[in-house]
């Protein structure tokens, strides 16, 4: 039982290219989440995924695309990475009603 | 959207005092309410949680309150040890499963 998988843990990314952050839960939860998490500003809600086939926009979704791939799996595309995306991303999960959300080791992505 | 202001933001306590954090939020749904305890370079953590039909719920050395008529609740660490120095935030959620956190607080516990 992993809990929540990110990949990659680190990553530096030239502006302008794309790239596409996974996550993967084994516990069967309902809801996902991408947060970033910048000094100061606490973790900002990008996107969720309240079940399998749904997605809604969070605080901060601009210059973001998610895809709930299947019940395990939500991604976090950036297509055009700027510099002011550099941040610390974790991804989460939970099941349904009011529960303990789990987070991933996060990654680390620099925009250069 | 939901709005959660915590405070304060970074905190400086004596070991064997107690630390006390706040948050507010703004939406009336709102019916659940966990702590995180994030340590550097680690993922965030459950530490405690409390859910709108009760006003406080205490875990040995940490315990949380709720006031729904106010749109605030608080966690309250006593005796507290150089291991209790990380960040802490906390976070609302209600209907849609969506959950908003707090700024956070960074207490440094000084032995």
């Amino acid at each position: 039982n992993a809990g929540v998988t990110q990949t990659p843990k680190f990553q530096v990314l030239k502006t302008g290219q794309s790239m596409t952050l996974q996550c993967a839960q084994d516990m069967n939860h309902n809801s996902m989440y991408w947060y970033r998490q910048d000094p100061g500003m606490g973790l900002r809600l990008i996107y969720y995924s309240a079940s399998e086939g749904t997605t809604d926009k969070g605080e901060v979704p601009n210059g973001y695309n998610v895809s709930r791939l299947n019940k395990r799996e939500f991604s976090l595309r950036l297509e055009s990475a700027a510099p002011s995306q550099t941040s610390v991303y974790f991804c989460a999960s939970r099941g349904s009603g009011n529960t303990e959300a789990f987070f991933g080791q996060g990654t680390r992505l620099t925009v250069v | 959207g939901e709005n959660v202001e915590q405070h304060p933001s970074t905190l400086s306590v004596q070991e064997g005092d107690s630390a006390v954090i706040k948050c507010t939020y703004s939406d009336s749904a709102s019916n659940y309410f966990p702590w995180y305890k994030q340590e550097l370079g680690k993922r965030p953590q459950l530490i405690i949680d409390i859910r709108s039909n009760v006003g406080e719920k205490k875990d040995q050395r940490i315990a949380v309150t709720l006031n729904k008529t106010a749109k605030h609740f608080s966690l309250h660490i006593t005796e507290t040890q150089p291991e209790d120095s990380a960040v802490y935030f906390c976070a609302t959620s209600g209907g849609y499963q969506k959950v908003t956190f707090g700024t956070g607080t960074k207490l440094q516990v000084i032995p």
